[in-house]
């Protein structure tokens, strides 16, 4: 059992915007903005896409977007593209007691 | 830019040990702080512990405290990670992470450790 939440699954079609939101308490989101996103295609290494909530590493599509309100961040990804279909994780980090805590993934599909 | 390259993949008995490393090129090896983490098949990101060379100090998720021991060699800028009195739910792939601590992400990924665990 993760402790962050996250839907299993979001879908959208070509161009439009979805939100992955990510769920966690004030041990982790609520206290920290160390928050980070990563994807994962099937079978490939993750990637990290979003870091410190909303920053974005050099050569990261800026169609990826970060956010935070209370304990809950969320991942925008606008412009859906076909390319963009792949399991999204968020990560928190949760003080030295659990250190870095992850959701269970949201598998995204573009219809 | 960091790289990250993984020793191969590996198949033990429940019960024994794996040791799994990571050779780190492209920067200064004890600057920074490496992470291993975990994917069981189908499964999320686990973050089992961390080593920052430089202090050659190591934290460890609770889960694992008491089994895994991560080491590094500054002679050969390589990590190691340690999982001992392996179980079947050990079976997962094993990653090694670059941490940005001042971001607190992972910016930096080797190319996984498939560990299979079978009797």
């Amino acid at each position: 059992q993760s402790a962050l939440t996250q839907p299993a699954s979001v879908a959208g079609s070509p161009g439009q915007a979805i939100t992955i939101s990510c769920t966690g308490n004030t041990s982790d989101i609520g206290t920290f903005n160390f928050v980070s996103w990563y994807q994962q295609h099937p079978g490939k290494v993750p990637k990290l896409i979003i870091y410190e909530v909303n920053k974005r590493p050099s050569g990261v599509s800026n169609r990826f977007s970060g956010s935070k309100s209370g304990s809950t961040a969320s991942l925008t990804i606008s412009g859906l593209q076909a390319e963009d279909e792949a399991d999204y994780y968020c990560c928190s980090y949760a003080g030295t007691s659990l250190s870095y805590v992850f959701g269970p993934g949201t598998w995204v599909t573009v219809l | 830019q960091v790289r990250l390259v993984q020793s191969g993949a590996e198949v033990k008995k429940p019960g024994s040990s794996v040791k799994v490393s990571c050779k780190t090129s492209g920067d200064t090896f004890s600057d920074y702080s490496i992470s291993w983490l975990r994917q069981a098949p189908g499964q999320t990101l686990e973050w089992m512990g961390g080593i920052i060379p430089m202090f050659d100090t190591a934290d460890y998720a609770h889960k694992f405290q008491d089994r895994v021991t991560l080491t590094a060699d500054e002679s050969t800028t390589t990590v190691y990670m340690e999982l001992a009195s392996l179980r079947l739910d050990d079976t997962a792939m094993y990653f090694c992470a670059k941490l940005n601590r001042l971001a607190g992400s992972f910016d930096s990924w080797g190319q996984g450790t498939l560990v299979t665990v079978s009797s």
